[in-house]
């Protein structure tokens, strides 16, 4: 299976700030990569996915990047709503896996 | 967008098996993956496998190779996780979703003696 490694585990940021969340993956998956949110108690919501592509409904100062083995996640400017964990899915390759995730605490 | 909704809670025993139904309704169903994806009590995302019911060939990640059987009824619009040699660290939330896009409320599995 493809590991996914995502880091940080956890940062702790301010409103209006930038925050940058990394993926790397053990081998080559192109661009299957995507990026979800999810908050407590409930289920995941996409925010990206084929590493850039932002979801229909997704506020743009979510973006993604990277390519091959090495993705980012950035949101430009941290709003309240934003804290929540996030996690990476490589879907490049069966089975399909996720990064540890990262959790985005103020 | 396709509503999922997924069978209710369960407690277990230890060493029994569990099978989680999730109903998909107001869109395509056949032709997408229909992925099960699990979380334990403050843990993190674990995709367990998925199938693409037209397909109906499913894959797995290998940690639940052997435990884990995953089908779909195209008939229904209905897909199953099916879950064995339960023990106490498959308590867990336990999702079903429609290409990562559209997810099912949740399934909590208990497993205590």
């Amino acid at each position: 299976d493809i590991q996914m490694t995502q880091s940080p585990s956890s940062l702790s940021a301010s409103v209006g700030d930038r925050v940058t969340i990394t993926c790397r993956a053990s081998q080559d998956i192109r661009s299957g990569l995507g990026w979800f949110q999810q908050k407590p108690g409930k289920a995941p919501k996409r925010l990206i996915y084929a590493a850039s592509n932002l979801q229909s409904g997704v506020p743009s100062r979510f973006s993604g990047s990277g390519s091959g083995t090495e993705f980012t996640l950035t949101i430009s400017s941290l709003q309240p709503e934003d804290f929540a964990t996030y996690y990476c899915l490589q879907h490049n390759t069966y089975p399909l896996t996720f990064g540890g995730g990262t959790k985005v605490e103020i | 967008q396709v509503q999922l909704v997924q069978s209710g809670a369960e407690v277990k025993r230890p060493g029994s098996s569990v099978k989680v139904s999730c109903k998909a309704s107001g869109g395509s169903f056949s032709s997408f993956t229909i992925s099960w994806v699990r979380q334990a009590p403050g843990q993190g995302l674990e995709w367990m496998g998925g199938i693409i019911p037209i397909f109906g060939t499913a894959y797995y990640a290998q940690k639940f190779q052997g435990r884990v059987t995953i089908t779909a009824d195209e008939s229904t619009t209905t897909a199953y996780m099916e879950l064995s040699s339960l023990r106490s660290e498959d308590t867990a939330q336990y999702y079903c979703s429609r290409d990562g896009v559209d997810w099912g409320q949740g399934t909590l599995v208990s497993v205590s003696s």
